[in-house]
Protein backbone atom coordinates (compact mmCIF):
# COMPACT_ATOMS: atom_id res chain seq x y z
CA UNK A 1 0.00 0.00 0.00
CA UNK A 2 0.98 3.45 -0.15
CA UNK A 3 2.83 5.13 2.49
CA UNK A 4 3.09 8.72 3.61
CA UNK A 5 5.91 10.15 5.13
CA UNK A 6 5.28 13.93 6.97
CA UNK A 7 7.80 16.49 7.97
CA UNK A 8 8.28 18.17 10.64
CA UNK A 9 6.23 16.75 13.73
CA UNK A 10 6.05 19.76 15.51
CA UNK A 11 7.11 23.23 13.91
CA UNK A 12 6.98 26.76 15.83
CA UNK A 13 6.55 29.94 14.22
CA UNK A 14 6.17 33.75 14.63
CA UNK A 15 3.06 35.20 14.17
CA UNK A 16 3.25 36.68 10.59
CA UNK A 17 6.03 34.35 9.51
CA UNK A 18 5.64 31.11 6.76
CA UNK A 19 4.96 28.03 7.88
CA UNK A 20 6.13 24.96 5.24
CA UNK A 21 5.17 21.12 5.96
CA UNK A 22 6.17 18.39 3.61
CA UNK A 23 5.18 14.88 2.27
CA UNK A 24 6.19 12.08 0.43
CA UNK A 25 4.65 9.35 -1.00
CA UNK A 26 5.55 5.91 -2.24
CA UNK A 27 2.89 4.79 -4.82
CA UNK A 28 3.32 6.84 -8.03
CA UNK A 29 -0.34 6.10 -8.87
CA UNK A 30 -1.22 8.09 -6.31
CA UNK A 31 -3.13 11.40 -7.70
CA UNK A 32 -5.49 12.93 -4.92
CA UNK A 33 -3.76 14.77 -1.98
CA UNK A 34 -5.31 16.60 0.33
CA UNK A 35 -4.54 18.40 3.73
CA UNK A 36 -6.15 18.18 6.85
CA UNK A 37 -6.18 20.80 9.56
CA UNK A 38 -7.77 19.18 13.16
CA UNK A 39 -7.60 21.46 16.09
CA UNK A 40 -7.25 20.50 19.28
CA UNK A 41 -10.54 17.73 20.39
CA UNK A 42 -12.11 18.89 17.09
CA UNK A 43 -12.67 16.59 13.89
CA UNK A 44 -10.38 17.05 10.57
CA UNK A 45 -11.57 19.39 8.10
CA UNK A 46 -9.87 19.67 4.51
CA UNK A 47 -8.33 22.88 4.14
CA UNK A 48 -7.28 22.32 0.55
CA UNK A 49 -6.72 19.64 -2.27
CA UNK A 50 -4.81 18.83 -5.20
CA UNK A 51 -4.97 16.79 -8.30
CA UNK A 52 -2.20 15.09 -10.15
CA UNK A 53 -2.96 16.83 -13.18
CA UNK A 54 -1.99 20.61 -11.29
CA UNK A 55 1.03 21.64 -9.59
CA UNK A 56 0.06 24.24 -7.84
CA UNK A 57 -2.96 25.55 -6.08
CA UNK A 58 -4.25 28.59 -4.25
CA UNK A 59 -6.83 29.31 -1.38
CA UNK A 60 -5.83 33.06 0.47
CA UNK A 61 -3.26 32.23 2.73
CA UNK A 62 -2.60 28.54 2.09
CA UNK A 63 -0.76 26.75 -1.33
CA UNK A 64 -0.01 23.13 -1.90
CA UNK A 65 2.58 22.48 -3.84
CA UNK A 66 2.69 18.87 -5.87
CA UNK A 67 5.97 17.41 -7.74
CA UNK A 68 5.28 14.55 -9.22
CA UNK A 69 8.38 13.12 -10.51
CA UNK A 70 10.05 13.28 -6.76
CA UNK A 71 6.59 12.55 -5.58
CA UNK A 72 5.90 14.69 -2.45
CA UNK A 73 3.90 17.88 -2.12
CA UNK A 74 3.73 20.98 0.27
CA UNK A 75 1.67 23.04 2.60
CA UNK A 76 2.77 26.60 2.67
CA UNK A 77 0.54 29.19 5.31
CA UNK A 78 1.59 32.75 5.13
CA UNK A 79 1.41 35.33 7.16
CA UNK A 80 0.06 32.94 9.80
CA UNK A 81 -1.65 33.71 12.56
CA UNK A 82 -2.58 32.00 16.22
CA UNK A 83 -5.76 30.62 15.11
CA UNK A 84 -3.02 28.38 12.59
CA UNK A 85 -2.19 26.72 15.25
CA UNK A 86 -3.18 22.84 14.74
CA UNK A 87 -2.20 19.57 13.92
CA UNK A 88 -2.14 19.32 10.02
CA UNK A 89 -2.29 16.12 8.09
CA UNK A 90 -1.56 15.17 4.40
CA UNK A 91 -2.99 12.53 2.98
CA UNK A 92 -2.74 10.52 -0.74
CA UNK A 93 -5.15 8.55 -2.56
CA UNK A 94 -4.77 6.88 -6.25
CA UNK A 95 -8.08 6.09 -8.64
CA UNK A 96 -10.71 7.66 -9.20
CA UNK A 97 -13.11 6.44 -6.78
CA UNK A 98 -12.98 6.71 -3.07
CA UNK A 99 -10.89 4.15 -1.49
CA UNK A 100 -8.22 3.52 0.13
CA UNK A 101 -6.30 7.33 1.80
CA UNK A 102 -3.43 7.00 3.30
CA UNK A 103 -2.34 9.79 5.77
CA UNK A 104 0.63 11.05 6.86
CA UNK A 105 1.61 11.18 10.84
CA UNK A 106 0.69 14.87 11.24
CA UNK A 107 2.18 18.13 12.42
CA UNK A 108 1.77 20.23 14.99
CA UNK A 109 1.99 23.43 13.76
CA UNK A 110 2.11 26.47 16.92
CA UNK A 111 2.19 29.71 16.06
CA UNK A 112 3.27 32.42 18.46
CA UNK A 113 1.56 35.66 18.95
CA UNK B 1 -20.62 18.96 9.60
CA UNK B 2 -23.93 17.89 11.37
CA UNK B 3 -24.30 14.66 8.49
CA UNK B 4 -22.26 12.71 10.06
CA UNK B 5 -23.36 11.16 13.43
CA UNK B 6 -21.03 8.85 15.57
CA UNK B 7 -22.55 7.28 18.67
CA UNK B 8 -21.20 7.35 21.52
CA UNK B 9 -18.45 10.29 21.71
CA UNK B 10 -17.38 8.46 25.21
CA UNK B 11 -16.94 4.95 26.19
CA UNK B 12 -15.08 2.63 28.61
CA UNK B 13 -14.68 -0.62 28.10
CA UNK B 14 -12.82 -3.59 30.08
CA UNK B 15 -10.94 -6.33 28.23
CA UNK B 16 -12.74 -8.70 26.84
CA UNK B 17 -15.94 -7.08 25.88
CA UNK B 18 -17.75 -6.39 22.88
CA UNK B 19 -19.52 -2.91 21.78
CA UNK B 20 -20.90 -1.47 18.29
CA UNK B 21 -19.39 2.02 17.38
CA UNK B 22 -22.60 3.48 15.27
CA UNK B 23 -21.95 6.51 12.36
CA UNK B 24 -24.61 7.46 10.31
CA UNK B 25 -24.86 9.93 7.49
CA UNK B 26 -28.08 11.48 5.51
CA UNK B 27 -25.96 13.02 2.77
CA UNK B 28 -26.85 9.85 0.76
CA UNK B 29 -22.70 9.54 0.59
CA UNK B 30 -22.34 6.23 -1.05
CA UNK B 31 -18.22 6.10 0.58
CA UNK B 32 -18.40 5.80 4.34
CA UNK B 33 -15.30 4.61 6.34
CA UNK B 34 -13.71 4.08 9.80
CA UNK B 35 -10.05 5.54 10.79
CA UNK B 36 -8.57 5.30 14.74
CA UNK B 37 -6.57 8.12 15.40
CA UNK B 38 -3.17 7.38 17.73
CA UNK B 39 -0.91 9.90 19.21
CA UNK B 40 1.80 10.17 16.96
CA UNK B 41 0.18 7.95 14.30
CA UNK B 42 -1.96 10.20 12.34
CA UNK B 43 -5.01 8.73 10.67
CA UNK B 44 -5.35 4.88 9.94
CA UNK B 45 -7.92 3.22 7.96
CA UNK B 46 -9.99 0.33 9.49
CA UNK B 47 -12.13 -0.85 6.95
CA UNK B 48 -14.28 1.22 4.17
CA UNK B 49 -17.43 1.01 2.00
CA UNK B 50 -18.06 2.36 -1.27
CA UNK B 51 -21.57 0.94 -1.10
CA UNK B 52 -24.62 -0.79 0.59
CA UNK B 53 -23.34 -4.37 0.80
CA UNK B 54 -19.93 -3.55 -0.03
CA UNK B 55 -16.90 -3.65 2.17
CA UNK B 56 -13.25 -3.10 2.33
CA UNK B 57 -10.33 -3.76 4.59
CA UNK B 58 -8.70 -0.79 5.10
CA UNK B 59 -4.37 -0.47 7.08
CA UNK B 60 -5.28 -1.87 10.54
CA UNK B 61 -8.48 -4.26 10.35
CA UNK B 62 -7.80 -6.87 12.95
CA UNK B 63 -10.13 -6.86 15.95
CA UNK B 64 -12.43 -5.57 13.87
CA UNK B 65 -15.59 -5.99 11.93
CA UNK B 66 -18.36 -3.68 10.00
CA UNK B 67 -21.09 -4.39 7.31
CA UNK B 68 -23.19 -1.86 5.36
CA UNK B 69 -26.99 -3.11 4.87
CA UNK B 70 -27.90 0.54 4.44
CA UNK B 71 -26.87 3.74 2.61
CA UNK B 72 -27.36 5.99 6.15
CA UNK B 73 -25.30 3.47 8.55
CA UNK B 74 -21.65 1.99 9.17
CA UNK B 75 -21.17 0.60 12.33
CA UNK B 76 -18.16 -0.70 13.81
CA UNK B 77 -18.15 -3.45 16.00
CA UNK B 78 -15.44 -4.71 18.32
CA UNK B 79 -15.36 -8.49 18.64
CA UNK B 80 -13.29 -8.59 21.86
CA UNK B 81 -12.10 -5.39 23.31
CA UNK B 82 -8.11 -5.18 24.21
CA UNK B 83 -6.23 -2.26 25.30
CA UNK B 84 -4.59 -2.05 22.29
CA UNK B 85 -7.99 -0.71 20.77
CA UNK B 86 -7.68 1.99 22.87
CA UNK B 87 -7.97 5.51 20.69
CA UNK B 88 -10.28 8.05 19.09
CA UNK B 89 -12.16 6.67 15.90
CA UNK B 90 -13.55 8.46 13.41
CA UNK B 91 -16.10 7.59 11.10
CA UNK B 92 -15.91 9.35 7.88
CA UNK B 93 -17.95 9.47 4.57
CA UNK B 94 -17.78 10.51 1.07
CA UNK B 95 -19.29 11.14 -2.73
CA UNK B 96 -17.34 11.23 -5.83
CA UNK B 97 -19.71 13.86 -7.08
CA UNK B 98 -17.94 16.43 -4.62
CA UNK B 99 -14.66 15.61 -5.60
CA UNK B 100 -13.53 12.89 -3.70
CA UNK B 101 -13.58 14.89 -0.08
CA UNK B 102 -14.11 13.29 2.61
CA UNK B 103 -16.19 14.74 6.08
CA UNK B 104 -15.14 13.37 9.40
CA UNK B 105 -17.80 12.82 11.97
CA UNK B 106 -17.29 14.39 15.57
CA UNK B 107 -15.38 10.98 17.16
CA UNK B 108 -15.69 8.66 19.45
CA UNK B 109 -13.48 8.05 22.40
CA UNK B 110 -13.21 4.46 23.32
CA UNK B 111 -10.79 3.61 26.31
CA UNK B 112 -10.25 -0.09 27.09
CA UNK B 113 -8.96 -1.31 30.52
Amino acid sequence: GENVEQHPSTLSVQEGDSAVIKCTYSDSASNYFPWYKQELGKRPQLIIDIRSNVGEKKDQRIAVTLNKTAKHFSLHITETQPEDSAVYFCAAKRGSTLGRLYFGRGTQLTVWP
Amino acid sequence: NAGVTQTPKFQVLKTGQSMTLQCAQDMNHEYMSWYRQDPGMGLRLIHYSVGAGITDQGEVPNGYNVSRSTTEDFPLRLLSAAPSQTSVYFCATGTVSSGNTIYFGEGSWLTVV
